[in-house]
Parts: structure tokens; C-alpha cells; sequence
């Protein structure tokens, strides 16, 4: 079975420029999560995904945009960054039922410059 | 809103204690609590999960209790190995519309010294 997957790794961007980061779920999962975590502080919910369309979203403006395909792979997608947006974007995915247990890949790493 | 708040921030100890992290939460009406390992500038590990339901959960040298009604949680560490040495988050589940985001805790960061 293989687990949540991010790409890239690592990433650097200059202030203003736009950004998409992907995430492919595991396997028999069909909501995705996306959650930014700045350095010394625990992640926060961006938005998540469940069948294609956007299942509920936290505080992040609008410059924030996700996109799930038919094989519950996702993408985040961040236009006009902003210094603050240096962080690392964890994606987390989960199985139907109720169990609420999410499965978190390794993360993005994002520099905005 | 629910607030998770996780004491100590930093802890560190000699290897071979036992010791025990602390998670709490202002909504009681949780669904479950999950604890979490992080190593630095890595993803999450899940090593607990506690329905609601649950007082506890064991995993190896890990064991984690619930108290809903006090809206704690605390993860004990048994026998302390410098490879246990990561940031510990505790998140629960809070509703956002239909949605099942996780609010987290800012995470216990734990040193085992060898």
C-alpha cells in the first residue's frame, strides 16, 4: 500500500509569484487535506477536498486554491505570495467512513524570497 | 472554536525516563484525539488514536489517555530512547462546515539525552 505522496520536496519562490504544490493520496482514499504548518507552531487547516469539490476551508484568503482530480490526487495552489507564506504544506488524506483518521505526507517545504 | 494547548513546549530527559506529555482541549465534544511524531522538517506520524469512546490506547512503549470531560489527554513514554527525540502534536477533530479538520496543538518538543 503506498502512503501519501508530495511533490516537490523543497521549493523557492520570489514575492508575487504563484505556486502549486501536489499531493496523491493513499490509496482507497477519497478526501485530501491541506494544512500549513510555520516553523515552531502546529499545522493549520487550509482546506480539504472530498469527491472534487472544496468540504470545508479554515481562515486563509482566497489567493489559496486547491484542486481534487477523479484519482483523489490533489493540488494547492497559492497565487501572489507573501513572505508569510514560507512554511511547509503538509497534505493529509483520509478513507471514507467516520473514523476522521487522517494519513499525512511528508510535506513541501516553501521559500518565499 | 476549539483550542488545543500542549504543556510542556520543550522537555528534555536522561534516556531510560518515563514521561508524560500533555494535551488539552476546550471542546469537549471531540470525536477522537490523535497523537502525532514529527521529526524536524519532516511530515506526521500518527502513533495514537483515541475515539472518543476510548479511555486509552497502547502502542509499545507508548500509551495514551482520554478525558473528555476535563478535555485532556496525555501520551506516556516508557523507558525514553534518544531516538524518541522529536516534536510530539496532539490534534483533534473539530467540524468546519461538513469538513473534518484536524486543529492541532503547538506540539511538545522533546529531547532524550543519551
Amino acid at each position: 500500500e503506498t502512503g501519501v505522496t508530495q511533490s516537490p520536496t523543497h521549493l523557492i519562490k520570489t514575492r508575487g509569484q504563484q505556486v502549486t504544490l501536489r499531493c496523491s493520496s493513499q490509496s482507497g482514499h477519497n478526501t485530501v487535506s491541506w494544512y500549513q504548518q510555520a516553523l515552531g507552531q502546529g499545522p493549520q487547516f487550509i482546506f480539504q477536498y472530498y469527491r472534487e469539490e472544496e468540504n470545508g476551508r479554515g481562515n486563509f484568503p482566497p489567493r489559496f486554491s486547491g484542486l481534487q482530480f477523479p484519482n483523489y490526487s490533489s493540488e494547492l495552489n497559492v497565487n501572489a505570495l507573501e513572505l508569510d507564506d514560507s512554511a511547509l504544506y503538509l497534505c493529509a488524506s483520509s478513507p471514507t467512513g467516520a473514523s476522521y483518521e487522517q494519513y499525512f505526507g511528508p510535506g513541501t517545504r516553501l521559500t518565499v524570497t | 472554536k476549539q483550542e488545543v494547548t500542549q504543556i510542556p513546549a520543550a522537555l528534555s530527559v536522561p534516556e531510560g525516563e518515563n514521561l508524560v506529555l500533555n494535551c488539552s482541549f476546550t471542546d469537549s465534544a471531540i470525536y477522537n484525539l490523535q497523537w502525532f511524531r514529527q521529526d524536524p522538517g519532516k511530515g506526521l506520524t500518527s502513533l495514537l488514536l483515541i475515539q472518543s469512546s476510548q479511555r486509552e490506547q497502547t502502542s509499545g512503549r507508548l500509551n495514551a489517555s482520554l478525558d473528555k470531560s476535563s478535555g485532556r489527554s496525555t501520551l506516556y513514554i516508557a523507558a525514553s530512547q534518544p531516538g524518541d527525540s522529536a516534536t510530539y502534536l496532539c490534534a483533534v477533530p473539530f467540524p468546519s462546515g461538513s469538513a473534518r479538520q484536524l486543529t492541532f496543538g503547538s506540539g511538545t518538543q522533546l529531547t532524550v539525552l543519551p
